[in-house]
C-alpha cells in the first residue's frame, strides 16, 4: 500500500521570500512522485515529476523538488515567491505496481503569497 | 489547441435527479479518468477507462456511472443514488496505464451543487 502526507495544509510566506512545501509519502515499491499545483477553480497542472532518475527534480515556474529515499520526503521549494504562485499545490505517489489507479494524491498545501 | 474540455462549468441539481457532465479530449490519448475534489480532501478516483468500451471502478464509484463509446469521450452521470454529490469533479487524461511514469492532463472541472 502507499500513502502521501502532506505536512501543512496552510503555507503563508511573503513575495520573494523562499517557499517550501513538504511531502512525506510511503510506498512498497520504488515510487514515481509528483507535484501538481492548482489555481482557483481550475483543473491540476503538473508542476515536476521524480521517476528514478535524478533526485533533484527542475519543473515548471522556477520549482524544484528533491526525492530523499532515507527521509522518504519530496519536498517543494522556490527560491522567491511570486504573487501568481498562489494556489493548491498536491504531492502524488504512484505505485509501479498498481495499474492505472496507482496514483495516491496528498490533501493538499494551500500556498499563500503576502504582498 | 489540445487539451480536454469539461461542461458544464457550474451545475445545479435538485436531489433525486440524475445528472451528466460532458468530459472531451482531442490529445489522443488512451486513458481517461474521473476524480472527485472535496475542500481539504485531496482527489479521489471515481471511475476511470484504458480503453474504449472497458471502464474499470475507482475508490468511490458508488452512485455514479459512466460509458466510454468513443476514444475522445467519457462521460460522467451522477445517480440519485449518490447521496452527497455536491462537489468539483474532474476529468483527466493519460497516454497510457499511470502506474509507472505517467503524468495526468485534467480539464478545468465541473461543480456540481444539489440544491
Amino acid at each position: 500500500a502507499q500513502s502521501v502526507t502532506q505536512l501543512d495544509s496552510h503555507v503563508s510566506v511573503s513575495e520573494g521570500t523562499p517557499v517550501l512545501l513538504r511531502c512525506n509519502y510511503s510506498s512498497s515499491y520504488s515510487p514515481s512522485l509528483f507535484w501538481y499545483v492548482q489555481h482557483p477553480n481550475k483543473g491540476l497542472q503538473l508542476l515536476l515529476k521524480y521517476t528514478s532518475a535524478a533526485t533533484l527534480v527542475k519543473g515548471i515556474n522556477g520549482f524544484e523538488a528533491e526525492f530523499k529515499k532515507s527521509e522518504t520526503s519530496f519536498h517543494l521549494t522556490k527560491p522567491s515567491a511570486h504573487m501568481s504562485d498562489a494556489a493548491e499545490y498536491f504531492c502524488v505517489v504512484s505505485d509501479r505496481g498498481g495499474g492505472a489507479d496507482g496514483l495516491t494524491f496528498g490533501k493538499g498545501t494551500h500556498l499563500i503569497i503576502q504582498p | 489547441d489540445g487539451g480536454i474540455t469539461q461542461s458544464p462549468k457550474y451545475l445545479f441539481r435538485k436531489e433525486g435527479q440524475n445528472v451528466t457532465l460532458s468530459c472531451e479530449q482531442n490529445l489522443n490519448h488512451d486513458a481517461m479518468y474521473w476524480y472527485r475534489q472535496d475542500p481539504g480532501q485531496g482527489l479521489r478516483l471515481i471511475y476511470y477507462s484504458q480503453i474504449v468500451n472497458d471502464f474499470q471502478k475507482g475508490d468511490i464509484a458508488e452512485g455514479y456511472s459512466v460509458s466510454r463509446e468513443k476514444k475522445e469521450s467519457f462521460p460522467l452521470t451522477v445517480t440519485s443514488a449518490q447521496k452527497n454529490p455536491t462537489a468539483f469533479y474532474l476529468c483527466a487524461s493519460s497516454i497510457g496505464q499511470l502506474g509507472g511514469t505517467g503524468e495526468l492532463f485534467f480539464g478545468e472541472g465541473s461543480r456540481l451543487t444539489v440544491l
